[in-house]
């Protein structure tokens, strides 16, 4: 049982250039998020998707797209990543009240 | 106000010791709350749920005061290995956008 399976789970950039974070959830979750978290910042929402096809801006969306691919797949895009994307991003998924994450990814932009 | 306010810690606290952490929430509406521990570079995984006034499992219990709009986590009896970050979270609800909310988290250290 996979869960919620990020990749990939580090990743360093150079300024100015793209990636794609992938999630993929094997739970059939209607539910999927993408959150940063900074140190003393907690976990802030990038998206979310409450269902396949929908995704929505959360508190933090700038300088990001997700794309909602199927049930299984949300996946976040940097088209430009700027220093200040140095983060680790989670996935998170839920259909209940328990949330799952992925294990993260440490993304460092130099 | 923000949606969830957590107490900002660091809390560094000895073995053995109690250690209460407090979690405000703005919308008077919420129905369930949950506390999850998150280990140091390691995903958050649920702790304990809060659906009405409180929620024991063995030395965590989880409170929830309505009327003042806070939960609680009381950890009784510290052991090395609670030392995490432990985030109050506010799920989604009917009506509501359907996102879930993460408080920044309190730093728990056990001193040994």
């Amino acid at each position: 049982n996979a869960g919620v399976t990020q990749t990939p789970k580090f990743q360093v950039l150079k300024t100015g250039q793209s990636m794609t974070l992938q999630c993929a959830q094997d739970m059939n979750h209607n539910s999927m998020y993408w959150y940063r978290q900074d140190p003393g910042m907690g976990l802030r929402l990038i998206y979310y998707s409450a269902s396949e096809g929908t995704t929505d801006k959360g508190e933090v969306p700038n300088g990001y797209n997700v794309s909602r691919l199927n049930k299984r797949e949300f996946s976040l895009r940097l088209e430009s990543a700027a220093p200040s994307q140095t983060s680790v991003y989670f996935c998170a998924s839920n259909e209940g009240p328990e949330a799952f994450f992925g294990q993260g990814t440490r993304l460092t932009v130099v | 106000r923000k949606e969830v306010e957590q107490d900002p810690g660091p809390f560094n606290v000895p073995e053995g010791a109690t250690v209460a952490f407090n979690c405000t929430y703005s919308n008077s509406a919420s129905q369930s709350f949950f506390w999850y521990r998150q280990d140091c570079r390691k995903e958050p995984k649920l702790l304990m749920s809060v659906y009405s006034s409180g929620n024991e499992d063995g030395r965590f219990t989880a409170q929830l005061n309505r009327a003042s709009q806070y939960i609680s986590l009381l950890i009784r009896d510290s052991k090395l290995s609670d030392s995490a970050t432990y985030l109050c979270v506010v799920p989604p609800f009917s009506g509501s956008a359907r996102q879930l909310t993460f408080g920044s988290g309190t730093q728990l250290t056990v001193l040994p």
